[in-house]
């Protein structure tokens, strides 16, 4: 069975850094793209960037261009989204997908 | 900036047929945009239909079909069950910029 399973919520503060993961299983890890989407509370869906685990070759919406950052590590079967420096519009739930499986989702909230 | 377009609603009658589009600010969808599908309930991460314009992943309702309808990429439900109620999103790849971009989503109802 396909699992894509996501870390916990995270609640931050302004300016802080943070990084969340995405655990694949029952699948070739490094065969599929993974991508991450935004949800912001309320809101559609917004689609961030890929990775393809096998080469890390990464590709990101201009959207999101610089201000996150897409990893993985292949020998853990694990894909990373990072900031640097979060603000309060990061608040959001963060899904990762490949192209037939999704996450369960993170939520992110970010507050003074 | 690439925008994509659907209907922001829709309501359909149990049994009924419905058909929700996708448009591209770029110009006529083509099966090079390889059209994705998703159904997301509340509370529930999305849930893939339909890729790359007509194709069913294994858990897709026979009732669920994808196609090119007009220059925009279209979804139709044939037989609509009041499970089927949901926010229903397209996605577009646009190999210029190696992107993938988010319609809007239509909110379909059942009633």
């Amino acid at each position: 069975e396909v699992q894509l399973v996501q870390s916990g919520a995270e609640v931050k503060k302004p300016g802080e850094s943070l990084k969340i993961s995405c655990k694949g299983s029952g699948y070739s890890f490094t065969s599929y793209w993974i991508g991450w989407v935004r949800q912001m509370p309320g809101k559609g869906l917004e689609w961030m960037g890929i990775i393809y685990p096998g080469d890390s070759d990464t590709r990101y919406s201009p959207s999101f261009q610089g201000q996150v950052t897409i990893s993985a590590d292949k020998s853990i079967s694990t894909a990373y989204l990072q900031w640097s420096s979060l603000k309060a519009s990061d608040t959001a739930m963060y899904y990762c997908a490949t192209p037939q499986d999704w996450g369960q989702g993170t939520l992110v909230t970010v507050s003074s | 900036q690439t925008v994509v377009t659907q209907e922001p609603s829709l309501t359909v009658s149990p049994g009924g047929t419905v058909t929700l589009t996708c448009a591209s600010s770029t110009g006529a969808v083509t099966s090079g945009y390889y059209p994705n599908w998703f159904q997301q309930k509340p509370g529930q991460a999305p849930r893939a239909l339909i890729y790359s314009t007509s194709n069913k992943h294994s858990w897709t309702p026979a009732r669920f079909s994808g196609s090119l309808l007009g220059g925009k990429a279209a979804l139709t439900l044939s037989g609509v069950q009041p499970e089927d109620e949901a926010e229903y999103y397209c996605l577009l790849y646009y190999g210029g910029a190696q992107t993938w971009v988010f319609g809007g989503g239509t909110k379909l109802t059942v009633l």
